[in-house]
């Protein structure tokens, strides 16, 4: 089993809509969470971090169950231009190490 | 944006060569991070730093070292190139939080 999973997709939505996808983390001593965005042939973004139970900023809100272990992503109102993979992010035990996800791509359509 | 970049952006080598892949960053960061990634795969750590003259191993074995000279500058170099070098590298700094970095364009590299 991976240390963090991703529903690869891809997620296929029209604009306007709102989405959410989960990210599950085996290790239940992790502290901090982020989410990065990566566009095709790109680098990695960082989109927002969470250190609590959750974090919003516009049309993103990341929340975390610690219970259940996942983080998860909501978008609202939809935008083409948010059409890429969103990467979940874990820090591990060590302070200098992250887990990476492999993504979730996402496709808004017209 | 951020002020992170690296050379080549492309390269494409035979087997066995030995070459030498540029990170620079202007923000004055301490931490410094070198990934591999495959397409559609998640990014895998090779190498790390957190300060002038630090460097680690990440989980990854590719075969390759780093330097860290001076804070801006972070090169890896692989000394014999295979194809299973063959993938994406991407360079990531961060100033506080490791979990906060910035990210060059990366440099594909081809190793035929």
């Amino acid at each position: 089993r991976k240390e963090v999973e991703q529903d690869p997709g891809p997620f296929n939505v029209p604009e306007g809509a709102t989405v959410a996808f989960n990210c599950t983390y085996s290790n239940s001593a992790s502290q901090s969470f982020f989410w990065y965005r990566q566009d095709c042939r790109k680098e990695p973004k960082l989109l927002m971090s969470v250190y609590s139970s959750g974090n919003e900023d516009g049309r993103f809100t990341a929340q975390l169950n610690r219970a259940s272990q996942y983080i998860s992503l909501l978008i609202r109102d939809s935008k083409l231009s948010d059409s890429a993979t969103y990467l979940c992010v874990v820090a591990g035990d060590s302070n200098y190490q992250l887990i990476w996800g492999a993504g979730t791509k996402l496709i808004i359509k017209p | 944006e951020a002020d992170i970049y690296q050379t080549p952006r492309y390269l494409v080598i035979g087997t066995g060569k030995k070459i030498t892949l540029e990170c620079s960053q202007t923000m004055g960061h301490d931490k410094m991070y070198w990934y591999q990634q495959d397409p559609g795969m998640e990014l895998h750590l090779i190498h790390y730093s957190y300060g002038v003259n630090s460097t680690e191993k990440g989980d990854l074995s590719s075969e390759s070292t780093v330097s860290r000279i001076r804070t801006e500058h972070f090169p890896l170099t692989l000394e014999s190139a295979r194809p299973s070098h063959t993938s994406q590298y991407l360079c990531a700094s961060s100033e506080y939080r490791v979990g906060e970095q910035y990210f060059g364009p990366g440099t594909r590299l081809t190793v035929t």
